[in-house]
């Protein structure tokens, strides 16, 4: 059973416009929230994070947004670069234990 | 201050066989977990070790198995590999259990054979 879904599989931005990457969880037990991006043979780096208790969190370009009642949380990312090229992962964690969702793998055209 | 280092970074072996990978957390880390990364299942828990305890364990059979030393360094091992076993095995450190920053090391590539 799928915990975290995670929409779209793929996505293609302009450079300088906005991608948006969408979460949603299932157990409410879930207490921390972070996204990781991830470069070709690369092991994922974290990107930014948030608890429930919050409902934006803004670092640099990159934005999260949750919404405790839905169980959906998203991930921002302002004014995309070429260099943002990578797959995203949104992740829910109870006791270090990282439930991922399946990944969107972004493009940014220049 | 260096990072999670995991040896070695690419593994082949014959099914049947059994191996084991090793990680070295930031120092100061105390808590290690390991996950799988397939193309197919994405990135799945293994297993955490905290206090040279396993505290938390995924949907992985018994094949699967890990330990953490003193220093909190931590292998992991596979006995009687399968093809389906090929896969990036990460491992992440973090600094306790209180749900804290966790920071990936650059994986093992284990290829079965």
């Amino acid at each position: 059973q799928q915990q975290v879904k995670q929409s779209p599989q793929s996505l293609i931005v302009q450079k300088g416009g906005i991608s948006i990457i969408n979460c949603a969880y299932e157990n409410t037990a879930f207490d921390y929230f972070p996204w990781y991006q991830q470069f070709p043979g690369k092991g994922p780096a974290l990107l930014i994070a948030i608890r429930p208790d919050v409902s934006e969190k803004k670092e640099g370009r990159f934005t999260i947004s949750f919404n405790k009642s839905a169980k959906q949380f998203s991930l921002h990312i302002m004014d995309s670069q070429p260099g943002d090229s990578a797959t995203y992962f949104c992740a829910a964690s109870m006791f270090n234990a990282l439930i991922f969702g399946k990944g969107t793998t972004l493009s940014v055209s220049s | 201050k260096a990072g999670v280092t995991q040896t070695p970074r690419y593994l082949i072996k014959t099914r049947g066989q059994q191996v084991t990978l090793s990680c070295s957390p930031i120092s100061g880390h105390r808590s290690v977990s390991w996950y799988q990364q397939t193309p197919g299942q994405g990135l799945q828990f293994l297993f955490e070790y905290f206090s040279e305890t396993q505290r938390n364990k995924g949907n992985f059979p018994g094949r699967f198995s890990g330990r953490q030393f003193s220093n909190s360094r931590s292998e992991m091992n596979v006995s009687t590999l399968e093809l389906g076993d090929s896969a990036l095995y990460l491992c992440a450190s973090s600094l306790d259990r209180q749900d804290t920053e966790a920071f990936f090391g650059q994986g093992t590539r284990l290829t079965v054979v």
